[in-house]
């Protein structure tokens, strides 16, 4: 069975600063997705970020980027000139390609001190 | 476009009661999945269907149930309440099925098991 771990319960980082968020996971499958969401409090969770398996270049969306360690089976996010807004609980998640199941990790709760 | 509705936001229960969750996804998306969200499990998944169909299930007892009706409206029921159900339950739909389309997440219902 496909596990994510996220190992850190906590994290807090400085406002302008970068934070990298840890995730690993288990899979045997070959054809597979990554993906870290964000769920601010009391509200909904959002895609923050997606990784396809057979990529081998790590994926961006402006202020936040993934290291992705197919090998060592790893999927960090880094954040980088943290704000305030990005205060939150980030989950990150698989997926198997045909598969639509999402696998989450526990989740991470990031603060943001101005 | 509006996004994924989820009603009743908010309620309450008593154990062996039945409750029933209503989940409007996004005008065109066909996929509907359902996620239990509760602090000492974190996510897990519960089903997802598909035209109508139940394409996915967790694992979970048999007193958790679902429907899609061909408006790709969901209805998720749980039958004989424990206190153990007490959870977030998050909706979410996408286009289609697999994980190459995103998908997007409603604000959940919190239901609380007295």
């Amino acid at each position: 069975a496909q596990t994510v771990t996220q190992s850190q319960p906590e994290m807090s980082v400085q406002e302008a600063e970068t934070v990298t968020l840890s995730c690993t996971y288990d899979t045997s499958e070959s054809d597979y997705y990554l993906f870290w969401y964000k769920q601010p409090p009391s509200r909904q969770m959002i895609l923050v970020i997606r990784q396809e398996a057979y990529k081998q270049q790590n994926a961006t969306e402006n202020r936040f980027s993934v290291n992705f360690q197919k090998a060592a089976k790893s999927f960090s996010l880094k954040i980088s000139d943290s704000q305030l807004g990005d205060a939150a609980m980030y989950f990150c998640a698989y997926g198997a390609g045909a598969n639509s199941k999402l696998t989450f990790g526990k989740g991470i709760t990031l603060s943001v001190r101005p | 476009k509006a996004g994924v509705t989820q009603t009743p936001r908010y309620l309450i229960k008593t154990r062996g009661q039945q409750v029933t969750l209503s989940c409007s996804p996004i005008s065109g998306h066909r996929s509907v999945s359902w996620y239990q969200q509760t602090p000492g499990q974190g996510l897990q998944f519960l089903f997802e269907y598909f035209s109508e169909t139940q394409r996915n299930k967790g694992n979970f007892p048999g007193r958790f149930s679902g429907r899609q009706f061909s408006n790709s409206r969901s209805e998720m029921n749980v039958s004989t309440l424990e206190l153990g159900d007490s959870a977030l339950y998050l909706c979410a739909s996408r286009l289609g099925t697999g994980n190459t389309g995103e998908l997007f997440f409603g604000e959940g219902s919190r239901l609380t098991v007295l």
